[in-house]
């Protein structure tokens, strides 16, 4: 059965802190993995990594995969309390599975 | 705005209730996807359609009826709802249904079954 692990469930940090959110998966026919920002409503997209070792990078985001390992990974850098939010892994292989999510928190 | 809508935003209904959910996408997409968000679980992929063709149904209870009149608008139908139904649910839309395609969702609807 395919599967998406995400970890830590929970992270509570100070403004300015870099974190770091781990995503690991096992599924059938990997085809991609994304990434979803959720705040209150809905998932919205950060990015799609096809590829092992290319990092994708999007102003204090980051995110980059190893098919070997069969892990992702998400750096945000200088956090902001704006980046208080859930964030989800989703891996496509036979049908797009999801994580149960890493909810970050933002102290000031 | 990701271009995808829902209505009701919230519903509170009761168990011997009918109601539909409405869900509309305005970006030319040909898959649409109806999703279940439980407090404390994953998201869960309902149904799938492409092209109004259903391709994908999970094991979902029958009280959860699903139509896709055409590619852009997509309705779920309940009836005699349980308690444990109540939930976020998400529709979303993508191009195609090839699970490396990135899927837009919309603000969902929050259910409360009483």
């Amino acid at each position: 059965e395919d599967k998406v692990v995400q970890s830590p469930l929970s992270l509570v940090v100070h403004e300015g802190d870099t974190v770091t959110l781990n995503c690991s998966y096992e599924v059938t026919n990997f085809r991609s993995l994304l990434w979803y920002k959720q705040e209150k409503k809905a998932p919205t997209f950060l990015f799609m990594l096809t590829s092992s070792g290319i990092e994708k990078k999007s102003g204090r985001l980051s995110s980059i995969l190893d098919k070997k390992e069969l892990f992702s990974i998400l750096n945000i850098t200088a956090t902001q309390t704006g980046d208080s939010a859930v964030y989800l892994c989703a891996v496509g292989g036979q049908k797009l599975v999801f994580g149960q999510g890493t909810r970050l928190t933002i102290n000031p | 705005e990701t271009g995808v809508t829902q209505t009701p935003r919230h519903l509170v209904m009761g168990m011997t209730n009918k109601k539909s959910l409405k869900c509309e996408q305005h970006l030319g997409h040909n898959a649409m996807y109806w999703y279940k968000q439980s407090a404390k679980k994953p998201l869960e992929l309902m149904f799938v359609y492409s092209l109004e063709e259903r391709v994908e149904n999970n094991s979902v209870p029958s009280r959860f009826s699903p139509e896709c009149p055409n590619s852009s608008h997509l309705f779920l139908h309940l009836h005699t709802l349980q308690p444990e139904d109540s939930a976020l649910y998400l529709c979303a839309s993508s191009q195609n249904t090839g699970t490396g395609v990135e899927q837009y969702f919309g603000p969902g609807t929050r259910l409360t079954v009483t």
